[in-house]
Parts: structure tokens; C-alpha cells; sequence
């Protein structure tokens, strides 16, 4: 079956510090692979997606995740994370078919 | 370009009772999603819809949730009665197929739903 995990329920990053926020999917082809954001009381926005290509894709809001078939990982990043970031993260796959979440990596950011 | 628009944002009803919530996705995208975030998880889909087809609603509680999508653009998600475990944000997602053949979600702010 098509699943996404997210092994990390909640981390907590000193502002300015880098981020890597984890995502593991599993899928008989390549997937569709997508990270979203949640601020409180908001619906999910977009970061970033990968469909094919170079396994480095950017994103809005300075993050970057990178596409690792050998590892089934695609793992979000910041170089340098702001009191802002603080959120829920979602790694998602799927695409042309049923889009299926993980549940999700809350960040908190500490001054 | 509007997003989604979902309406209400909020809702508190007793169980048994019901409850209805309102979508209106990005002009043009074909496909509409509603989706069931509980509180600690990440969102499940219920029911897509393509125009005004029903795509996949596997996991609609057919018993009591209903959804419809007339006339292809605007649609209602519906809980008859309502339970306690449907306590959730309710989010609606638009898509445009892409060059590539992926579905890019665009979510609405979603319904938070309690039921009391």
C-alpha cells in the first residue's frame, strides 16, 4: 500500500538553526512528492514538489527538500530557520491519484 | 488569483445533530477534494470529485456523511447525524492536472467542526 511517514512527531530548533525535517514514502514507482505547511487555524500551503528530474527541489520560504530513491526519503530543509517557521510540516505523495499525508512534524522554534 | 473559499469556518454542534459545510474552489480547477483532519493527524481524504463526478469516496462514512457537487463548480459536504469522533477540521482542496499528470492541491482555510 501507498504511504508516507513522517518518523518525528515534534522537534524544536533554535532560531537560526538548520532544519531537517524527515519523510519516508512508500510507493512501487516514483511518486509525486509534496511538503506542506500548517500555521494554526489555517488550511495547508504549499512548500515545495518533486514529480521528476533533479532530485533537489526548491521551495518558497527559503526551504529546499531533496528526493533520495536508495533511501525513500525526501526530507525537507532550512539553512537557517525564523520564529515564523514554527508550524506543522506535512510530507504528502500521490498526484494523478489519491494524495496521502503523513501526520505531520510539528516545529517549534526557540529563541 | 481567490483561493478556496470554505464556509463556516467554525461550527459547535451537539451529536445528532447536523451540520453543513460549503466550498467554492479555484475558477477553473476541475477537480475538488474534501478532506478530515483530527486533531493530531494528518488530513484524510473522503470524497473527489471530478466536474461533478464522484472520482473516489472510499472513505466516506456513507452512512451519515453526504457530498455533492453541482453543476461542477461549487460543493457540500454534509454530516447527518453527527457523532463525536467527527469532531475535525473539514478542508477543501482544488486542483489543475498539470503538464505532468500530477494534481497540485490548493486548500482551503477549512471548517473546524466540534461536536459536543
Amino acid at each position: 500500500a501507498q504511504s508516507v511517514t513522517q518518523p518525528d512527531i515534534h522537534i524544536t530548533v533554535s532560531e537560526g538553526a538548520s532544519l531537517e525535517l524527515r519523510c519516508n514514502y512508500s510507493y512501487g514507482a516514483t511518486p509525486y512528492l509534496f511538503w506542506y505547511v500548517q500555521s494554526p487555524g489555517q488550511g495547508l500551503q504549499l512548500l515545495l514538489k518533486y514529480f521528476s528530474g533533479d532530485t533537489l527541489v526548491q521551495g518558497i520560504k527559503g526551504f529546499e527538500a531533496e528526493f533520495k530513491r536508495s533511501q525513500s526519503s525526501f526530507n525537507l530543509r532550512k539553512p537557517s530557520v525564523h520564529w515564523s517557521d514554527a508550524a506543522e510540516y506535512f510530507c504528502a505523495g500521490g498526484g494523478n491519484e489519491k494524495l496521502t499525508f503523513g501526520t505531520g512534524t510539528r516545529l517549534t522554534i526557540i529563541p | 488569483e481567490a483561493g478556496v473559499a470554505q464556509s463556516p469556518r467554525y461550527k459547535i454542534i451537539e451529536k445528532r445533530q447536523s451540520v453543513a459545510f460549503w466550498c467554492n474552489p479555484i475558477s477553473g480547477h476541475a477537480t475538488l477534494y474534501w478532506y478530515q483532519q483530527i486533531l493530531g493527524q494528518g488530513p484524510k481524504l473522503l470524497i473527489q470529485f471530478q466536474n461533478n463526478g464522484v472520482v473516489d469516496d472510499s472513505q466516506l462514512p456513507k452512512d451519515r456523511f453526504s457530498a455533492e457537487r453541482l453543476k461542477g463548480v461549487d460543493s457540500t459536504l454534509k454530516i447527518q447525524p453527527a457523532k463525536l469522533e467527527d469532531s475535525a477540521v473539514y478542508l477543501c482542496a482544488s486542483s489543475l492536472l498539470t503538464a505532468s499528470g500530477a494534481n497540485v492541491l490548493t486548500f482551503g482555510a477549512g471548517s473546524r467542526l466540534t461536536v459536543l
